[in-house]
């Protein structure tokens, strides 16, 4: 019974390029969403998405950020031109419904800009 | 604004018992969620409290006030892998989904 799959755990690049992390919600969530922690700082609401929905992308940065979660496959966030301020932990959570049950998170991406 | 408070770190004996303080305050409450995070891994789910009062959980208890804008997390027992931070989180009103988190209570355990 696999639990919320994120990948790469580790992701590098250089300032410029383009990053892209992958969740795989658990089986059976329909709902996903996604998280930033920057270093000493606490988790961050970006996005929340059902499939081929955005839902709430009232945490997303207006510019260089976007995300999708597609009727087939993983939901992707995508950080286009990274600058060193991206350098981060994004962590990825699932949830049956959009209701109140508990969010359940993955492994997370640290993402580090040379 | 919107704004979750806790203790920055704690520090505890192993077999004791430990309170983890938060408040809260923000714009709609649809419930508090706890959650503990170990060094470099996922937030793991804790509790949940929606009304006043406590939950109990084996080890682990919740309780909330909300009049108060106020939760604690209890833990008994402890051990030296409760050596991890607790994070509070509240959900807002809506169906907007976003948990509003505070900064986590790094707690260390010792012999």
């Amino acid at each position: 019974n696999a639990g919320v799959m994120q990948n790469p755990r580790h992701l590098v690049r250089r300032r410029g390029q383009e990053a892209r992390l992958r969740c795989s919600p658990m089986k059976g969530h329909s709902h996903v969403y996604w998280y930033r922690q920057l270093p000493e700082e606490g988790l961050k609401f970006m996005v929340y998405l059902q499939k081929e929905n955005i839902i709430d992308e009232s945490g997303m940065p207006k510019e260089r950020f976007s995300a999708e979660f597609p009727k087939e496959g993983p939901s992707i966030l995508r950080i286009q031109q990274v600058v060193r301020g991206d350098s981060a932990a994004y962590f990825c959570a699932s949830s049956p419904s959009g209701g109140n049950q508990p969010q359940h998170f993955g492994d997370g991406t640290r993402l580090s800009i040379l | 604004g919107q704004n979750i408070d806790q203790p920055t770190e704690m520090t505890a004996t192993e077999g004791a018992i430990v309170q983890i303080n938060c408040t809260y305050q923000t714009s709609g409450f649809n419930g508090l969620f706890w959650y503990q995070q170990h060094a470099g891994e996922a937030p793991t789910f804790l509790s949940y409290n929606v009304l006043d009062g406590l939950e109990e959980k084996g080890r682990f208890s919740s309780f909330l006030s909300r009049s108060k804008g106020y939760s604690y997390l209890l833990l008994k027992e402890l051990q030296m892998k409760d050596s991890a931070s607790y994070l509070c989180a509240v959900k807002g009103s809506g169906n907007t989904g976003k948990l509003i988190f505070g900064q986590g209570t790094t707690l260390q355990v010792k012999p």
